[in-house]
């Protein structure tokens, strides 16, 4: 089955910073990356997606890129704001076939905290 | 247009007894998933359901637990006999399409706490 890794799993930046966080995924078959945000007490909100046919896609202050050679993808924030403090999780599925029917394999996650 | 509901957002058992956790997909979404968060972790797969019937179960434990999503009414997840390692958060998501053509909407969750 699909082993999603995500590091790091805390990372701190100072207001206006940028951030990046990194997502490595096992099976080949996966072709669908979203990007969830929670925050403490609530479910995990859809912030972006990218499917395989493309490399990268941005969205305002968020991009994603996909890497799928190196089976490898990234979460970039620009200009972080503290609201944008909670934790971040990476996902991974297969899309529309298989035996999978689109479970996300999730990775473990990182909190990200933005100083004022 | 409302969102996944779920209830209760928190639920307190002790150790033998039962949990029934509940969840309402958004209007007009027939496929149901439902993960698992223990502390400090990523949410793990558990169960897939479409309205009366178990598609995929393969992240459920075989003993204990069961789910099902009647053709009126919510998703239930039943938990019997529950046990301390039972604590943990429950989400479900839910999906307007089955096979992850469309992406997954999550509920606020259940909090579950077994003494």
């Amino acid at each position: 089955g699909e082993n999603v890794e995500q590091h790091p799993s805390t990372l701190s930046v100072q207001e206006g910073d940028s951030a990046v966080i990194k997502c490595t995924y096992s099976d080949s078959a996966s072709n669908y990356f979203p990007w969830y945000k929670q925050e403490l007490g609530k479910g995990p909100q859809l912030i972006i997606d990218i499917r395989s046919n493309v490399g990268e896609k941005k969205d305002q202050r968020i991009a994603v890129t996909l890497n799928k050679t190196a089976k490898h993808f990234s979460l970039h924030i620009t200009e972080t704001q503290p609201e944008d403090s909670a934790v971040y999780f990476c996902a991974a599925s297969e899309r529309g076939g298989g035996t999978s029917y689109g479970k996300l394999t999730f990775g473990q996650g990182t909190i990200l905290t933005v100083h004022p | 247009n409302a969102g996944v509901m779920q209830n209760p957002r928190h639920l307190v058992r002790r150790r033998g007894q039962e949990a029934r956790l509940r969840c309402s997909p958004m209007k007009g979404h027939s496929h149901v998933y439902w993960y698992r968060q223990l502390p400090e972790e990523g949410l793990k797969f558990m169960v897939y359901l479409q309205k009366e019937n178990i598609i995929d179960e393969s992240g459920m434990p075989k003993e204990r637990f069961s789910a099902e999503f009647p053709k009126e009414g919510p998703s239930i997840l039943r938990i019997q006999q529950v046990v301390r390692g039972d604590s943990a958060a429950y989400f479900c998501a839910s999906s307007p399409l089955g096979g992850g053509y469309n992406e997954q909407f999550f509920g606020p969750g259940t909090r579950l706490t077994v003494l």
